[in-house]
């Protein structure tokens, strides 16, 4: 089975613009999940997505959001980026075909590196 | 709040050493506990995991886990490093029921010395 995967790679924006990015779960997973990673905060969790439906957030700003397609794959999107911004945007999937347990392990992409210039 | 603390930064093991990484958790009920690596530039990879019963789990890579709930630890061990074990290591933790995004510790970053 192919991994979780995630588009672009590596994006270079500057301060007061927009970007979506993208993410491919492993296939048959219907829960994706997007953290962001910076040298300061460590990981944390941004939102996650079931079915084409946002059941839980961080607490980020309304500039963060999220959607999930009806193939599971999902985006998010960061309105008026500000320099911090950058960082490493993870996505990960899980099966969570509504069991606990196992069913629950997330498994991560590769990241996207944003930086805000 | 529910808390995932890793008290070492930093580690150094000299190659062939065992290993230690420490991990303590606070949630109010037992949560999903995790182990994940992360080499440079890369994303996460899952080492093991624990959901209940059998307090010690086996992941890749040789690594194993003891759950201790007495001392809210999940702390990861391995009898003998590799070079190429040097990465930075992450527990993580779910309160369940689905929705639960994971918490993560600060990380250990894993030094080895020939």
């Amino acid at each position: 089975k192919a991994g979780v995967t995630q588009t672009p790679r590596y994006l270079i924006k500057t301060r007061g613009q927009q970007v979506t990015l993208s993410c491919s779960p492993i296939s048959g997973h219907r829960s994706v999940s997007w953290y962001q990673q910076t040298p300061g905060q460590g990981l944390q969790f941004l939102f996650e997505y079931f079915s084409e439906t946002q059941r839980n957030k961080g607490n980020f700003p309304g500039r963060f959001s999220g959607r999930q397609f009806s193939n599971s794959r999902s985006e998010m999107n960061v309105s008026t980026l500000e320099l911090g911004d950058s960082a490493l945007y993870l996505c990960a999937s899980s099966p969570l075909f509504g069991l606990a347990g196992s069913q629950e392990t997330q498994y991560f992409g590769p990241g996207t590196r944003l930086l805000v210039l | 709040a529910q808390s995932v603390t890793q008290p070492d930064i930093h580690i150094t093991v000299s190659e062939g050493a065992s290993l230690e990484l420490r991990c303590n958790y606070s949630y109010g009920a037992t949560p999903y506990l995790f182990w994940y690596v992360q080499s440079p530039g890369q994303g996460l990879q899952l080492l093991l995991k624990y959901f209940s019963g059998d307090t010690l789990v086996q992941g890749i890579k040789g690594f194993e886990a003891e759950f201790k709930r007495s001392q809210s630890s999940f702390n990861l061990r391995k009898p003998s490093v590799h070079w190429s074990d040097a990465a930075e290591y992450f527990c993580a933790a779910s309160a369940g029921g689905g929705a639960d995004g994971l918490t993560f510790g600060k990380g250990t970053h894993l030094i080895i010395q020939p």
